[in-house]
């Protein structure tokens, strides 16, 4: 696609309920991170994917929060038992690699998650 | 570890006003440095970076020079516009790590 596509847009949830938001990142990228920015916080780094290789997970808050990554396309990010100290905008970024590699990320618009 | 420090905002300007966003680092290398801004209803996009000490990015008319003496990046542009109204974050990546790290980010507000 042209630019990165993430999915819902916005997402209400009760506490307790699983949420699953998608990343679909540029084609052809091989890196793929989520972030987290909570209001009046910075962007807290969750899980950075890349290519085939293991992905670092070091960010990832609690055992409730898992994602995954087939090769180099679509991502899920998923959160079981949602808490209300869940509520974020969760966003994905992509990355070239090799010649397209400027080290720049390549962010989406956001999935805005509300725990009531 | 790594951290990104950066003055509070909202920052509110008139027009063709003087802007400085002031940002600090902490870094156990030598980081790239970068600033990427969030439009209202937009992601975050790359407004400029600078991969080592001295270099300047510059992008639409804004300045940050690395500074490693005061490990210091700050973002400035010498008359903003209404349409600068954005969200500025200022980020390094540090050698070894591929995360990026993040500031809290400074709301710019430009009034006509």
């Amino acid at each position: 696609g042209a630019g990165v596509s993430q999915s819902p847009s916005n997402k209400v949830t009760e506490k307790g309920k699983d949420v699953e938001l998608r990343c679909d990142p540029i084609s052809g990228h091989t890196a793929l991170y989520w972030y987290r920015q909570s209001l009046g916080q910075g962007l807290e780094f969750l899980i950075y994917f890349q290519g085939n290789s293991a992905p670092d997970k070091s960010g990832l808050p609690s055992d409730r929060f898992s994602a995954e990554r087939t090769g180099e396309s679509v991502s899920t990010l998923t959160i079981q038992r949602t808490q209300q100290e869940d509520s974020a905008v969760y966003l994905c970024a992509s990355r070239g690699d090799g010649l397209t590699n400027t080290g720049e990320l390549f962010f989406g618009e956001g999935s805005r998650l509300t725990v009531l | 570890g790594n951290s990104v420090t950066q003055m509070e905002g909202p920052v509110t300007l008139s027009e063709e006003a003087f802007l400085t966003i002031n940002c600090t680092y902490t870094a156990t290398g030598y980081p790239s440095l970068f600033w990427y801004v969030q439009y209202p209803g937009e992601g975050l996009q790359l407004l400029l970076k600078a991969t080592k000490a001295d270099d300047k990015g510059s992008n639409k008319g804004f300045e940050a020079t690395y500074r490693k003496e005061t490990t210091s990046f700050h973002l400035e542009k010498g008359s903003v516009q209404v349409s600068d109204s954005a969200v500025y974050f200022c980020a390094l990546k540090d050698t070894g790590r591929r995360a990026l790290t993040f500031g809290s980010g400074t709301r710019l507000q430009v009034q006509p």
